[in-house]
């Protein structure tokens, strides 16, 4: 079945990167995203990438895919306290099929 | 633009009580849905509609009902409201049927069932 797997907690200093990895089963999934909820907040959409891509870059967030390992990674530069939330992974991998995983929550220490 | 707006924000409910949870989305998708967030568990979609019209159910639609009258419109409803329904509802739009380009969400509703 499908599945999204993704570690429950990083810490990171202020100024430093952050990379939050993401684990999926399907290897027909089309798109892959990654969204940031904040507290008390609904879910944002931050970036996606097509599955035919390795990488897409948008100022400081990289989104890494390694479709062999079925890998997705989301690095933060220069990580700041603002981007302290939680992040999910998220795959469609079908006709309204979404996957989310249970999300990472990133902890920024100033 | 409003985007996707949802209330209340906060609820109360006891046990065998009904309640209709609000889904209003100004940017004219097809594609809505509900789904809810509990700890450990990520988010499961209860049910979504492709248009005005048309439903049908997600992972977990046991529970709750849905009807899509309008394109704006995507209200959730808990006919009797039981403890395990207690989570953060939130509701989420899409521009495309394929869910290609992610989604937009709502704020989220936080019920509590006694």
């Amino acid at each position: 079945g499908e599945d999204v797997e993704q570690s429950l907690f990083l810490s990171v200093r202020e100024g430093d990167s952050s990379v939050i990895n993401c684990t999926y089963t399907d290897s027909s999934s089309t798109y892959l995203y990654w969204y940031k909820q904040e507290p008390g907040a609904g879910l944002q959409l931050l970036t996606y990438i097509f599955s035919n891509m390795d990488m897409k870059q948008d100022q400081r967030l990289t989104v890494l895919l390694n479709k062999k390992d079925k890998h997705l990674s989301l690095r933060i530069a220069d990580t700041q306290t603002g981007d302290s939330a939680i992040y999910f992974c998220a795959e469609v991998h079908g006709y309204q099929k979404v996957t989310f995983g249970i999300g990472t929550k990133l902890q920024v220490i100033p | 633009n409003a985007g996707v707006t949802q209330t209340p924000k906060f609820q109360v409910l006891k046990t065998g009580q009904s309640m209709t949870l609000q889904c209003a989305q100004d940017m004219n998708h097809e594609y809505m849905s509900w789904y809810r967030q509990d700890p450990g568990m990520g988010l499961r979609l209860i049910h979504y509609s492709v248009g005005a019209g048309i439903t049908d159910q997600g992972e977990v639609p046991n529970g709750y009902n849905v009807s899509r009258s309008t394109t704006e419109d995507f209200p959730l409803r808990l006919l009797s409201a039981a403890p395990s329904q207690t989570s953060v509802y939130f509701c989420a739009s899409s521009r495309d049927l394929e869910g290609h380009y992610g989604y937009t969400f709502g704020s989220g509703t936080r019920l509590t069932v006694v």
